[in-house]
């Protein structure tokens, strides 16, 4: 498997653009998470997915940001409008319930909000 | 609520040394515990996963071990190279999927 894919792997942007990240899981995970990584907050869960369904997603900063998952090898999460506090590298994982609960990473997209 | 500590934060050490890098939990009741890799402007690489029921787990020159009751977990590095500067994070998985709690990672720099 080609492990967990994320693109674009850069974005840059302007304030008030809509941005559109996009993540494909390992196949066969039935777990998926949108994460927020950056200096001063660390790594952030934004939300996360089981077979598809939103389970938590209290970890969304604002009304700004959505994810959605249409099918079990697809999600997105985007942010309309940007700001330049939304600046930062947003990493997909997922995970199986079926054996250790072991988490995978993607490579991660870095946003920069001018 | 579960919380991960690493200390300390950042750590330089000569090439050839043996090192243990810590995490601390404060919940217990974990499912397992996960050891990343993380290279400058790069994602998480896993590991070492130590399940619950287990007390140790090695790859190579590496050795991660788990200790519920104490609420640690120890990775330890043998031999360093310049290649094993990076930042490490280990995360506490309440259960076998769903929410994990990150530690704020150690920035490991051996230098040659």
């Amino acid at each position: 498997d080609a492990g967990v894919i994320q693109s674009p792997r850069h974005e840059v942007t302007e304030m008030g653009q809509e941005v559109t990240l996009r993540c494909k899981p390992i196949s066969g995970h039935d777990y998926l998470f949108w994460y927020r990584q950056t200096m001063m907050r660390g790594l952030e869960l934004l939300i996360y997915f089981n077979n598809n369904v939103p389970i938590d997603d209290s970890g969304m900063p604002e009304d700004r940001f959505s994810a959605k998952m249409p099918n079990a090898s697809f999600s997105t999460l985007k942010i309309q409008p940007s700001e330049p506090r939304d600046s930062a590298v947003y990493f997909c994982a997922s995970s199986s319930s079926q054996g250790t609960g072991e988490l995978f990473f993607g490579e991660g997209s870095r946003l920069t909000v001018l | 609520k579960q919380e991960v500590t690493q200390i300390p934060a950042a750590l330089s050490v000569p090439e050839g040394e043996n090192l243990v890098l810590n995490c601390s939990f404060t919940d217990s009741a974990i499912y397992n515990l996960q050891w990343f890799r993380q290279d400058p402007g790069k994602g998480l690489t896993s590991l070492l996963l130590i399940q619950s029921s287990q007390r140790e787990q090695t790859s190579g020159r590496l050795n991660a071990s788990l200790d519920k009751s104490s609420g640690r977990s120890t990775l330890y590095i043998a031999a360093s190279q310049p290649g094993d500067s990076a930042t490490y994070l280990c995360a506490a998985h309440n259960t076998n999927a769903g929410k994990s709690t990150f530690g704020d990672g150690t920035t490991l720099t051996v230098k040659p």
